[in-house]
């Protein structure tokens, strides 16, 4: 079953908006992760948010972590049309060195 | 996708044949991993690999087999290919796992897409 599941499945907006995709999971939790994957292409790693971290940035990323509500966001400021792509979270669980993935949001990002 | 490779990139194949996927790693991480990926289903975990025939099982590893001789490879096999196991599949490598920076930090190969008939 799927320890991440992600809030909207599809998510349009336009250029310059910002962009703000949900996480949810089940069981506690090590580290949250986001990746991006491009059509056809292989998912690539964006921001790693630590269970005891609140809140991270990087560049126009930014991920919070609610712990007590077992939930996490992706903020995407000012969007791109390069941004473009589906959006995952992954999650790691107690000494497992293996994630497990959501469904991902297909984020279209239009001029 | 530098340092990771999938081969083949694209197979078809019929049912009831054996089929197998190849990853190769030129980064020496220690940790591999097979995923598949289906339409609403996001990303599944087949099996993964601590170490030279170090494997173990994921959520969806019936029907699959891995094996791990050497750091740099990991083979995924499909025995008898059936309708189902259509599907992209992706290996993914990590070098560090627990409390450190880079910890279960996953890099992902391009993919390879199989259609079983």
């Amino acid at each position: 079953s799927q320890q991440g599941e992600e809030d909207p499945q599809a998510l349009s907006i336009q250029e310059g908006e910002n962009a703000t995709m949900n996480c949810s999971y089940k069981t506690s939790i090590n580290n949250l992760q986001w990746y991006r994957q491009n059509s056809g292409r292989g998912l690539v790693h964006l921001i790693l948010i630590r269970s005891n971290e609140r809140e991270k940035h990087s560049g126009r990323l930014r991920v919070t972590l609610d712990t007590s509500k077992k939930s996490s966001s992706l903020l995407i400021t000012a969007s791109r049309a390069a941004d473009t792509a589906s959006y995952f979270c992954a999650t790691v669980t107690g000494t497992a060195s293996k994630l497990t993935f959501g469904t991902g949001t297909r984020l279209q990002v239009t001029l | 996708d530098a340092g990771i490779t999938q081969s083949p990139r694209h197979k078809v194949t019929e049912t009831g044949t054996p089929v197998t996927l190849r990853c190769h790693q030129t980064e020496n991480h220690r940790y591999m991993y097979w995923y598949r990926q289906d339409p609403g289903h996001g990303l599944r975990l087949i099996h993964y690999s601590y170490g030279v025939k170090d494997t173990d099982k994921g959520e969806v590893s019936d029907g699959y087999s891995v094996s791990r001789s050497k750091t740099e490879d990991f083979l995924l096999t499909l025995e008898s290919a059936t309708s189902s196991q259509t599907s992209v599949y992706f290996c993914a490598i990590s070098g560090a796992t627990g409390g450190g920076s880079g910890a279960n930090v996953l890099t992902f190969g391009a993919g390879s897409r199989l259609t079983v008939l």
